[in-house]
């Protein structure tokens, strides 16, 4: 089956600190991979997105790689901002059309 | 470019009522697809409509039904509502033809008590 598994929160980490979020994903074929951004009382916002193995989607100074041999698609920043404060998600889209999310991994940046 | 819109934004119903959400997608957009999402976990899929259409659907029972309009607006409805179904209900639009990644809109609130 489907499914997306991210590394529990909360994180908290300091201005200017490395942030790594976890993901692997379990799928049948080769799913499309995205990362989403929630805002508190806002809807999901897409961040990045990779559509095949060894592909690197980045925005806003965030990355994260397609690695079909270990089915992960980890979150990467080298310097967080408070502003980066959020929950952020995993998701993968099988060929059917259908989105898997993660539960959610809360992040708190203090200055 | 008007993103996807959703109402109403907070909505408190009692158990065994009847509720109805409305979405209208990002324009030129004309699949939507409905996510219940509960407090502290990652959005669920209950269905994705196209050309009027129920295309897929998740594992959620028939209480919770749609509607897609000719103008590729949408409709979630949920009867005999029940106090698990108190939830930030999630719309998100995107193109059959691709690319498929899909917009959200802000969400409705349901509580039910």
């Amino acid at each position: 089956g489907n499914s997306v598994t991210q590394m529990e929160g909360p994180v908290t980490l300091s201005e200017e600190a490395f942030l790594t979020i976890n993901c692997t994903y379990t799928a049948t074929g080769y799913p499309s991979l995205f990362w989403y951004v929630q805002y508190p009382g806002e809807g999901l916002q897409l961040l990045l997105k990779a559509t095949k193995a060894d592909d690197k989607g980045s925005n806003k100074g965030f990355e994260a790689t397609y690695r079909k041999e270990t089915t992960s698609f980890h979150l990467e920043k080298g310097s967080v901002q408070v502003s980066d404060s959020a929950v952020y998600f995993c998701a993968s889209l099988n060929t059917g059309n259908q989105f898997y999310f993660g539960t959610g991994t809360s992040l708190t940046v203090i200055p | 470019d008007a993103g996807v819109t959703q109402s109403p934004t907070h909505l408190i119903k009692t158990r065994g009522q009847q509720v109805t959400l409305r979405c209208s997608p990002k324009s030129g957009h004309d699949t939507v697809s409905w996510y219940q999402q509960a407090l502290g976990q990652g959005p669920q899929f209950i269905f994705q409509y196209y050309e009027e259409e129920e295309r897929q659907r998740g594992n959620f029972p028939d209480r919770f039904s749609g509607h897609q309009f000719p103008n590729y607006s949408s409709e979630l409805n949920v009867n005999a509502l029940l106090l698990g179904d108190s939830a930030l209900y999630l719309c998100a639009s995107s193109l059959v033809g691709g690319p498929y990644e899909q917009y959200f809109g802000p969400g409705t609130r349901l509580t039910v008590t």
